[in-house]
């Protein structure tokens, strides 16, 4: 039962242009969204996250769309440059409530590459 | 430490033995995730600690998997008699609290590699 997907194994730019990861989910009760982007042999790292009571929450070249309605978000990362290189995971939360551990559930992850 | 530390980062074991990876936190942390990313899937939820206390395991796979955590620091992860399906990358992260990691996100380490041969 996968309640966080991430349809698309990889994806492949031009340096420069924009780069635009999606993601899927199941459950209604996430309230919070996050991106995690990782490198190899490293751990994942904390990008951008967004409440579910927000639409779009942007920083620098990352900015990241929720439409609850469609339960689908994604990630645009503008300019791309090859740097961006890396494995994107999106990530849900229901952070909110009593007894919640912060336990995130993540998605395949996508492997973007920027081409020079 | 500065960041979340995971030992050892690569690790070759033979069918059946038992392995024991360890996770250093972020000092001050109080919660600790174990996550594992298996080949070509998605990080995969094993448990989560809050203090010494592991409230949420629903995550570990079976009952050769176990965890422990000591003096609210580090933990280890311990899988009993091991199986080539344990063959993945297991990942620590560790946060302030577990209110916020929806906001905040986690740290993760850079993981352990095990190969059961």
């Amino acid at each position: 039962d996968q309640q966080v997907k991430q349809n698309s194994p990889s994806l492949s730019v031009q340096e420069g242009r924009i780069s635009i990861l999606n993601c899927d989910y199941t459950n209604s009760m996430f309230d919070y969204f996050l991106w995690y982007k990782k490198y190899p042999a490293e751990g994942p790292t904390f990008l951008i996250s967004i409440s579910s009571i927000k639409d779009k929450n942007e920083d620098g070249r990352f900015t990241v769309f929720l439409n609850k309605s469609a339960k689908h978000l994604s990630l645009h990362i503008v300019p791309s440059q090859p740097g961006d290189s890396a494995v994107y995971f999106c990530a849900a939360s229901a952070d909110g409530g009593s007894g919640n551990t912060g336990k995130l559930i993540f998605g395949q992850g996508t492997t973007l590459q920027v081409k020079p | 430490g500065a960041g979340v530390s995971q030992s050892p980062s690569n690790k070759v074991t033979e069918k059946g033995k038992d392995v024991e990876l360890r996770c250093d936190p972020i000092s001050g942390h109080t919660a600790l995730y174990w996550y594992r990313q298996s080949l070509g899937q998605g990080l995969e939820f094993l448990i989560y600690f809050q203090g010494n206390s592991a409230p949420d395991k629903s995550g570990l796979p079976s009952d050769r998997f176990s965890a422990e955590r000591t003096g609210g620091s580090v933990s280890t992860l311990t899988i009993q008699r091991t199986q080539q399906e344990d063959s993945a990358v297991y990942l620590c992260a560790s946060s302030l609290d577990r209110q916020g990691s929806g906001i905040y996100g986690y740290t993760f380490g850079s993981g352990t590699r095990l190969t059961v041969v």
